[in-house]
């Protein structure tokens, strides 16, 4: 069975620039959280969504949004980048939402700021 | 406030050694769950267990094993007889009760197993 997916591996961008990252879910999961990874920190959570609706957001500027498919899988969009938002970008997907449920994560996109 | 806290930044082993990594937690909830996930140099997180706020036995699975306190709010994990391919950094984290599985991360331990 295929697991999470995240596209694209790498990506370096310019500061202002606008990104996009996208993610497919291990098929039957209705959940997808994405987490930013800062070098040498655990992961922040961003959002998550369930069903195509937003089920949680962390404690992220307005230029970070999410939307999720019908098809569950996700987009991340970030606006106006700053060169901290350098860091791994974590797609994870579960069967549901709520908390106790297992997560299982993808490789993540590696995004550089210049 | 809910946090993790690993204090151990890097911890070094010769293979074969036994090794404990160590997690703390903060959480007003009754209601929680704790994970531990292992990040390999690939970057991939990989599930290794959840432990739910009512469930104080400890598990092992194979080379690995849990310890769960309530009492200290601590969540270890043991390794026994390390091998290389436990080299990786090991997150503990935290999900309070409730319709979001927002997972809380500790900031990692580095483990290397040296040859």
């Amino acid at each position: 069975d295929a697991g999470v997916t995240q596209s694209p591996t790498h990506l370096i961008k310019t500061r202002g620039q606008h990104v996009t990252l996208r993610c497919s879910p291990i098929s039957g999961h209705k959940s997808v959280s994405w987490y930013q990874q800062v070098l040498g920190q655990g992961p922040q959570f961003i959002f998550q969504y369930y069903e195509k609706e937003e089920r949680g957001r962390g404690n992220f500027p307005d230029r970070f949004s999410a939307r999720q498919f019908p098809n569950y899988s996700s987009e991340l969009n970030v606006n106006a980048l700053l060169l901290g938002d350098s860091a791994l970008y974590l797609c994870a997907s579960g069967l549901a939402g709520i908390s106790y449920n297992e997560q299982f994560f993808g490789p993540g996109t590696r995004l550089t700021v210049l | 406030a809910q946090k993790v806290t690993q204090a151990q930044t890097e911890i070094s082993v010769v293979e074969k050694e036994d090794v404990t990594l160590d997690c703390v937690y903060e959480t007003r909830d009754t209601t929680y769950y704790l994970f531990w996930y292992k990040q390999p140099p690939s970057g991939e997180l990989v599930f290794l267990i959840r432990r739910n706020s009512f469930d104080e036995q400890n598990e092992i699975s194979g080379r690995y094993s849990w310890n769960f306190q309530k009492s200290t709010s601590s969540f270890n994990f043991t390794i026994t007889a390390s091998q290389v391919v436990d080299s990786a950094v090991y997150f503990c984290a935290l999900s309070e009760f409730g319709a979001t599985n927002k997972l809380i991360f500790g900031t990692g331990t580095l483990l290397a197993v040296q040859p």
